[in-house]
């Protein structure tokens, strides 16, 4: 059975450094690319970026300057890392199996930037 | 970017009827390779989204026949048929022929 969990802090200082996690079961991340959307509290998607099979990464332009995936596959994780953050991050973060279309998303991460 | 735009933003309904969303690319979504990368997803209140059609006119796994896409080039349509309860919730296009791949704004499918 396909799951994908998010794991992080649910409150970020602003300027400060957001980790996530997203511990993935069910498949392999060498088979399925990884993907991070965020959504803003009322708001639409944001495709934030991919993690590929080779694990290569893209990013949205955007978030570009600000934002690191990473993996670690012998324990099934995806990592985001962004920077500087700013009240407008605060959203709801999911992970979601597969690039280009995601058959699985995780429940998501509610992160608040405040002080 | 390609901006992505839906409409209309809200769309209320009767159950059993026919509803009916667009989504406009500010450029073509045709990939160099043939494929059209253009997708639907449905977020039912507080969950996470969910994979309703693929590369155009592709029905996910279980999504029922109900739900059917169309269109090319820049002009995509979602059509729900036979609306039922459970169909109610945000609906959203994404593109991912061009990076950074980008969602449309949403459209809400309420109730009459």
């Amino acid at each position: 059975q396909v799951q994908l969990k998010e794991s992080g802090p649910g409150l970020v200082q602003p300027s400060q450094t957001l980790s996530l996690t997203c511990t993935v079961s069910g498949f392999s991340l060498t088979s399925y690319h990884v993907s991070w959307v965020r959504q803003p509290p009322g708001k639409g998607l944001e495709w934030m970026g991919v993690i590929w099979t080779g694990g290569s990464t893209a990013y949205n332009s955007l978030l570009k300057s600000r934002l690191s995936i990473s993996r670690d596959i012998s324990k099934s994780q995806v990592f985001l890392k962004m920077n500087s953050l700013q009240t407008e991050d605060t959203a709801t973060y999911y992970c979601a199996r597969g690039g280009g279309y995601s058959e699985d998303w995780g429940q998501g991460v509610m992160v608040t930037v405040s002080s | 970017d390609v901006v992505m735009t839906q409409t209309p933003v809200s769309l209320p309904v009767s159950l059993g009827g026919q509803a009916s969303i667009s989504c406009r690319s500010s450029q073509s979504l045709v990939h160099s390779n043939g494929n059209t990368y253009l997708h639907w997803y449905l977020q039912k209140p507080g969950q996470s989204p969910q994979l309703l059609i693929y590369r155009v006119s592709n029905r996910f796994s279980g999504v029922p026949d109900r739900f059917s896409g169309s269109g090319s080039g820049t002009d995509f349509t979602l059509k729900i048929s036979r609306v039922e309860p459970e169909d109610l919730g945000d609906y959203y296009c994404l593109q991912s022929t061009h990076f950074p791949w980008t969602f449309g704004g949403g459209t809400k499918l309420e109730l009459k």
